[in-house]
């Protein structure tokens, strides 16, 4: 089965600190991993895509198939950062759906 | 820019009745999806169509809840009877017809936020 695992509800940092939210996965194969975010009162939309490999906000991530991870990383965090960040996946061996994470709240403090 | 438009916002039912949500995906999005967002999870698929025929309702507990798009554009997804159980956000996303293999981006809309008492 595939599945995504976000191991933090909440991640609080300061403003100008690095920031890596977590992702891990379980897929036999080659999925395409994504990170999707939802700021307050908008949307749920998409920040970037892996197979993409670009930068979206100041935002990179990186798939790291030994380690089975997809963590998405900033070197200075913003407050218009704060949002709920979710990490999915979708694999050819499930007709390309996409599965979701639990997310992480990130909070960019002053 | 266009978006996906979702009806009601916000439901309030008591548990045994119907209830009945409706969405309008992005103009020319031939792949339309119904998700549902329990609090503190992430969305699950429930029903995916391309154009008017359902491509994946493996999640769609069938004995209660019904999904259709009939001429293709807009879906309505239904609930009946519904249960305490079923309280959560309900997504709707669509997207263009992806290549084999590639899955296009999804443009998701507000949500119905629903409530069984």
């Amino acid at each position: 089965a595939q599945r995504v695992t976000q191991p933090e509800k909440l991640l609080s940092v300061f403003k100008g600190a690095p920031v890596e939210l977590k992702c891990n996965y379980s897929y036999s194969g080659s999925p395409e991993l994504f990170w999707y975010v939802q700021y307050s009162r908008q949307r749920l939309q998409l920040l970037l895509r892996h197979i993409s490999r670009e930068s979206i906000k100041g935002f990179t991530a990186d798939l790291n198939k030994g380690e089975t991870s997809f963590h998405l990383k900033k070197p200075f965090a913003q407050e218009e950062d704060s949002a709920m960040y979710y990490c999915a996946l979708s694999g050819s061996k499930y007709g390309n759906k996409l599965v979701f994470g639990a997310g992480t709240i990130l909070r960019v403090k002053s | 820019e266009a978006e996906v438009a979702q009806s009601p916002r916000y439901k309030i039912t008591e548990k045994s009745q119907a209830v009945a949500f409706w969405c309008d995906p992005i103009s020319g999005h031939a792949t339309l999806y119904w998700y549902r967002q329990i609090l503190g999870q992430g969305p699950e698929l429930l029903v995916q169509f391309q154009d008017e025929s359902v491509v994946d309702d493996s999640q769609l507990p069938k004995d209660r809840f019904s999904a259709e798009r009939l001429k293709g554009v807009d879906s309505t997804l239904k609930i009946q009877p519904a249960e305490l159980g079923d309280s959560a956000m309900y997504l709707c996303a669509s997207s263009l017809l992806g290549l084999a293999g590639y899955q296009e981006t999804q443009y998701f809309g507000p949500g119905t936020r629903l409530l069984v008492l």
